[in-house]
């Protein structure tokens, strides 16, 4: 069965430093991958996934994520935080179209001035 | 149109109790997912709806927990004698037949407190 690896609980970092979020998972081919986001009191909005292609996928909320076959990972990145960017954010693998995703434990992110 | 809707948004329930959690996809969002999120497992799927098809029940916890889906559409999470255990927020997903990303769109959730 795939799983995700989410090795950081919470990172915290100051606003406008750069962030890279990693995410790790077990699998035999090539998944479907997604980063989530999660607010307090809300629920998951999609920032970006990758399915094929070109390996660095852009998202929203100025947010890229790139895959990388030979580590199995797929982390996130952002040049510049924003206080608006504290949040959960998960990592999340299907294996085809359709199936269930499996979410990482997820890695909380604090932004302090 | 309107996002997924999920009802209530906060449920406080005995130990023992029944409980029936709603939640209303996307118009015309053929899949619908329920999932659970708790502390101590992070976000687990429980169970899988597609078209006509019969449900993916492989994530349902125990036999207390059940779920239906009306007229390919509203969706109804039940969980029979509530234990305590069971207190966690219940998200709900629906995505489009022709979504080949399989891009699911989630709802508030429901937060469930077994007192």
């Amino acid at each position: 069965a795939q799983s995700v690896t989410q090795p950081d609980i919470h990172i915290t970092v100051s606003e406008g430093a750069s962030l890279e979020l990693r995410c790790n998972y077990s699998y035999g081919a090539t998944p479907y991958l997604f980063w989530y986001v999660q607010s307090p009191g809300q629920g998951l909005q999609l920032l970006l996934k990758y399915f094929s292609g070109d390996t660095l996928v852009q998202g929203i909320k100025g947010f890229e994520a790139e895959f990388k076959r030979s580590q199995s990972s797929f982390n996130l990145r952002k040049p510049s935080v924003h206080w608006s960017d504290a949040a959960e954010y998960f990592c999340a693998v299907a294996i085809s179209g359709n199936t269930p995703l499996v979410f990482g434990k997820g890695t909380r992110l604090s932004v302090i001035a | 149109g309107a996002g997924v809707s999920q009802s209530p948004s906060n449920k406080v329930t005995e130990k023992g109790k029944d409980v029936e959690l709603r939640c209303d996809p996307i118009s015309g969002h053929t899949a619908l997912y329920w999932y659970r999120q708790s502390l101590g497992q992070g976000l687990e799927f429980l169970i899988y709806f597609q078209g006509n098809s019969a449900p993916d029940k492989s994530g349902l916890p125990s036999d207390r927990f059940s779920a239906e889906r009306t007229g390919g559409s509203v969706s109804t999470l039940t969980i029979q004698r509530t234990q305590q255990e069971d207190s966690a927020v219940y998200l709900c997903a629906s995505r489009g037949l022709g979504d080949s990303y399989n891009e699911q769109f989630f709802g508030p959730g429901t937060r469930l407190t077994v007192l």
